[in-house]
């Protein structure tokens, strides 16, 4: 079967760096999306990374080991506004999007 | 970058009655849509894919009789959430898929359905 793991939940303290990581197992592999979503609102597009290696976005950078069927997401210099849930998703070899539950990230000051 | 927007954005129904939700891709083009279901503190439930000129398909457990789609046009998608019940109050989302540049999905804003 397929299958996306993601923490439940995580917290973090305002200013500092918090890194969420998802692990996948798919059927094949055309890539993966890092969505952002706020509570009561649709998902949002964070990030896209087919190749191995870091992307970097101002305060966010995604990681992807297709080796290892990992992935993280860092979100540096934490905001308040940053409090939200973080989906990952892994396009499969039918190109249809497997999704994981969802990390909500709760800041603290 | 490419819009999807979606209305109602919140309905409240009586049980038994049909609610019809649209979900437009506005500056672009979509052969594929998506309607996900999202129960509170839950992830994004994936109900069917909707293809424009064919029929959805549907994902297992998802009653295809009672959820009906279609997907008339390259722009628009409508979801018919038939004889609604108190069970059936959730947040549904649509998604367009952007071919460009990464195939991914662009969201409408959601709609929020209580049955009472």
């Amino acid at each position: 079967g397929q299958n996306i793991d993601q923490p439940t939940e995580m917290t973090a303290t305002e200013g500092a760096i918090v890194q969420i990581n998802c692990t996948y197992q798919t059927s094949g592999f055309n890539g993966l999306f890092w969505y952002q979503q706020h509570a009561g609102e649709a998902p949002t597009f964070l990030s896209y990374n087919v190749l191995d290696g870091l992307e970097e976005k101002g305060r966010f950078s995604s990681f992807l080991s297709r080796s290892k069927g990992y992935s993280y997401l860092l979100l540096k210099e934490l905001q308040m506004k940053d409090s939200a849930s973080y989906l990952c998703a892994v396009v499969d070899s039918n190109y249809q999007l497997i999704w994981g539950a969802g990390t909500k990230l709760i800041i603290k000051p | 970058g490419a819009v999807v927007s979606q209305h109602p954005s919140r309905v409240i129904c009586k049980s038994g009655t049909s609610v019809k939700i649209e979900c437009r891709s506005l500056d672009f083009q979509a052969t594929t849509m998506f309607w996900y279901r999202q129960f509170p503190k839950q992830s994004l439930m994936l109900m069917a894919t909707s293809n424009e000129g064919s029929k959805a398909t549907y994902e297992q457990g998802v009653e295809k009789d009672k959820f009906l789609i279609n997907h008339a046009s390259l722009t628009l998608s409508t979801l018919t959430v038939t004889s609604a019940h108190p069970e059936d109050s959730s947040f549904y989302i649509c998604s367009a898929r952007y071919l460009e540049p990464y195939n991914e999905q662009f969201f409408g804003p959601g709609t929020r359905l209580t049955v009472l």
